[in-house]
C-alpha cells in the first residue's frame, strides 16, 4: 500500500492476556518507529527500528512490552500480560531513516484491555 | 516529565480567523520542531516544521515562529477554514528529526462557519 498500514484496526483483550500489533512500514521506509497515544494525549514514543535493530527502545514501559522487525521491514508490538492500564492507541510510523525526518504515520491499533 | 508544553488545550475560532498553538521546550538539545495535524480515526500527519537557525517558516496559511532564547515555538494559522478543524500536536526531537519524537499533549481546534 502506499502509507503506513497497521492491523488490527481494534484489538479487544481481556487482562492478562497476550497480544501482537503489526505494522507494515512505507515501502522502502529504513526506519520504524512505535508510539503510544492516550486518550486525549499526544503520542508517546515506545521504541525506534534503524533497520532490524532496536536503536532506542528507551521508551518501553516496562519489560512486558517488546517489539521485533525480523527483515528490516514488518514490525511487530507484542504485549505480555496486558493490563486495563495498555489501553490505547497503538501508532507506528516510518520514515526513509538517514536520508529523510518526516516520519509517516499509520491510523493506529485501538487496544481495549478489559 | 513533560519535556513539550501545549496550550491551549483547545481552541475556538471563527472561519477566516487566526488560529495560535504555543508550545514549550525544556530540553535543549532538541534540534527540530515539527507540527503535526490528527483527524478523529486517524494518525497524525506532518503539517510543517522548523530547525533552530531560523525564526520563522511559512508555508501556505501556516506559519511556525520560533524564539530559540525561550525555548518557544508556536503555530499560526491564517484564514482558519472549517476544514482546519483537527488536533493539533508540536513535538521536538534531536537528531535532526531522525530519533524519537516528543509530542505535546494537543491542541483541539474548532473552526467555526
Amino acid at each position: 500500500g502506499a502509507g503506513v498500514s497497521q492491523t488490527p484496526s481494534n484489538k479487544v483483550t481481556e487482562k492478562g492476556k497476550y497480544v501482537e500489533l503489526r505494522c507494515d512500514p512505507i515501502s522502502g521506509h529504513t526506519a520504524l518507529y512505535w508510539y503510544r497515544q492516550s486518550l486525549g494525549q499526544g503520542p508517546e514514543f515506545l521504541i525506534y527500528f534503524q533497520g532490524t535493530g532496536a536503536a532506542d527502545d528507551s521508551g518501553l514501559p516496562n519489560d512486558r512490552f517488546f517489539a521485533v522487525r525480523p527483515e528490516g521491514s514488518v514490525s511487530t508490538l507484542k504485549i505480555q500480560r496486558t493490563e486495563r492500564g495498555d489501553s490505547a492507541v497503538y501508532l507506528c510510523a516510518s520514515s526513509l531513516g538517514h536520508q529523510s525526518n518526516i516520519q509517516y504515520f499509520g491510523a493506529g491499533t485501538r487496544l481495549s484491555v478489559l | 516529565q513533560q519535556q513539550v508544553k501545549q496550550s491551549p488545550q483547545s481552541l475556538i475560532v471563527q472561519k477566516g480567523g487566526i488560529s495560535i498553538i504555543n508550545c514549550a521546550y525544556e530540553n535543549t538539545a532538541f534540534d527540530y520542531f515539527p507540527w503535526y495535524q490528527q483527524f478523529p480515526g486517524k494518525g497524525p500527519a506532518l503539517l510543517i516544521a522548523i530547525r533552530p537557525d531560523v525564526s520563522e517558516k511559512k508555508e501556505g496559511r501556516f506559519t511556525i515562529s520560533f524564539n530559540k532564547s525561550a525555548k518557544q515555538f508556536s503555530l499560526h494559522i491564517m484564514d482558519s477554514q472549517p476544514g482546519d478543524s483537527a488536533t493539533y500536536f508540536c513535538a521536538a526531537s534531536r537528531g535532526s528529526g531522525r530519533r524519537a519524537l516528543t509530542f505535546g499533549s494537543g491542541t483541539r481546534l474548532q473552526v467555526q462557519p
